[in-house]
């Protein structure tokens, strides 16, 4: 399978805890993006990097949140001293840089249950 | 205001039934404009990108009113297998992607 992967697919962790999650793009894709999602909501942005550079925030990423993507290929979103507030869907996708009108492939999510 | 407006639905409609979804956006600076699909519990799907022409693909035909920033989605002679939440999505300031809260679409037997 040659999409957009992430790990893991579900955590389950106490709050206070922290916790990171992995997403590994389509290959030859340097576009990649990490949103949050609740129920009955739509995928709200939170990062976006080109290559390694990450070139945009969401004001949604408060401090706790941090993003990396060291060598341009895959990339991990770390969430410290969780809150119950943090429990949603975190959604990574990737895009291949050819201009406008660009397609975004998602992953499968990583759903975050902080109890 | 959100960036992205969408009626939440659900649409409850019978197979064969032609439906349309309308969405709203607030800035007028939006450069491109898509539809996507989700299923329940799965990730966003590319349905498709919306022209300022006007695009069909199928059964699915999307439309641009940049005067109005609306954009809408018809979806002639439903299948049981359109079921499924259809996300309204803009970008602007290149590369940086809106969501609507998406329209729940329910296609019965």
């Amino acid at each position: 399978d040659t999409g957009v992967s992430q790990d893991p697919r579900h955590k389950i962790t106490k709050r206070g805890q922290n916790v990171t999650f992995r997403c590994d793009p389509i290959s030859e894709h340097n576009r990649l993006y990490w949103y949050r999602q609740t129920l009955g909501q739509g995928p709200e942005f939170l990062t976006y990097f080109q290559n390694e550079a990450q070139l945009e925030k969401s004001r949604l990423l408060s401090d706790r949140f941090s993003a990396e993507r060291p060598k341009g290929s895959f990339s991990t979103l770390e969430i410290q001293r969780t809150e119950q507030g943090d429990s949603a869907m975190y959604l990574c996708a990737s895009s291949p840089n050819q201009g406008r009108q660009e397609t975004q492939y998602f992953g499968p999510g990583t759903r975050l249950l902080v109890l | 205001r959100k960036e992205v407006e969408q009626d939440p639905g659900p649409f409850n409609v019978p197979e064969g039934a032609t439906v349309a979804f309308n969405c709203t956006y607030s800035n007028s600076a939006s450069q491109s404009f898509f539809w996507y699909r989700q299923d329940c519990r799965k990730e966003p799907k590319l349905l498709m990108s919306v022209y300022s022409s006007g695009n069909e693909d199928g059964r699915f035909t999307a439309q641009l009113n940049r005067a109005s920033q609306y954009i809408s989605l018809l979806i002639r002679d439903s299948k049981l297998s359109d079921s499924a939440t259809y996300l309204c999505v803009v970008e602007y300031n290149f590369n940086k992607f809106y969501f609507g809260s998406g329209t729940k679409l329910n296609v019965k037997p």
